[in-house]
């Protein structure tokens, strides 16, 4: 149990265009999922925390405008880079929090590579 | 913020021996979770620890949570070369936020 998918897997695109990255839990709900995003050798970086029918909530420095993040359904968050630019290539990955039975744990996606050229 | 410092950064070690890992913090956490990340994965989740003082196994894994509730340490006993990887700390700090605070992770070779 506990397994999150993220779909693509890896994503190349031209600067300018927009980039739309899917979260699911496969088999609970989670009412809150994370976005992270993740530079080589270092930790993981959260970007904001996606409510389940309310408005994400972004850390500081993060651009809400840029990085447009939906979270549907109890099973779906999605986030859009949106005019992708070089910079933005990185390693997203997102979490679905699971709490039910008292747990309070994070499972993670397998992440999505993005390419900006 | 609330910081996470994981120790050592990384290690090499044989296969068959073991390993322990610990991460410390200032300031108390109210859960801690080890993860395990291979490269280009997203990180995995191996054991989660919800009170003061309680010991948990997963296979060879092992993971305490401090009395003091300042830090947590991860053993790996009997090493197997899939062991290799990333290991992170994380924990939820009180005042019942769900946003995990991570360690900087620990790089782990095993060599055959």
């Amino acid at each position: 149990g506990a397994v999150v998918s993220q779909h693509p897997s890896r994503v190349i695109c031209k600067s300018g265009t927009s980039v739309k990255i899917e979260c699911r839990s496969l088999d609970f709900q989670a009412t809150t999922m994370f976005w992270y995003r993740q530079f080589p050798k270092q930790s993981l970086m959260l970007m904001a925390t996606s409510n389940e029918g309310s408005k994400a909530t972004y850390e500081q420095g993060v651009e809400k405008d840029k990085f447009l993040i939906n979270h549907a359904s109890l099973t779906l968050s999605t986030l859009t880079v949106t005019s992708a630019h070089p910079e933005d290539s990185s390693f997203y990955i997102c979490s679905a929090r699971h709490g039910a039975g008292g747990r309070n744990e994070q499972f993670f996606g397998p992440g999505t590579r993005l390419t900006v050229l | 913020g609330q910081q996470l410092n994981q120790s050592p950064q990384s290690m090499f070690i044989q296969e068959g021996e073991d390993v322990s890992m610990n991460c410390t913090s200032s300031s108390i956490f109210n859960t801690w979770l080890w993860y395990k990340q291979d490269p280009g994965e997203g990180p995995v989740l191996l054991i989660a620890l919800y009170k003061a003082g309680e010991l948990t196994s997963n296979g060879r894994l092992t993971a305490q949570f401090g009395i003091t509730r300042k830090d947590s340490f991860l053993n790996i006993s009997a090493s197997i070369p899939s062991d290799v990887g990333i290991y992170f700390c994380a924990g939820h700090p009180p005042g019942g936020s769900e946003k995990l605070v991570f360690g900087k992770g620990m790089k782990l070779t095993v060599n055959p």
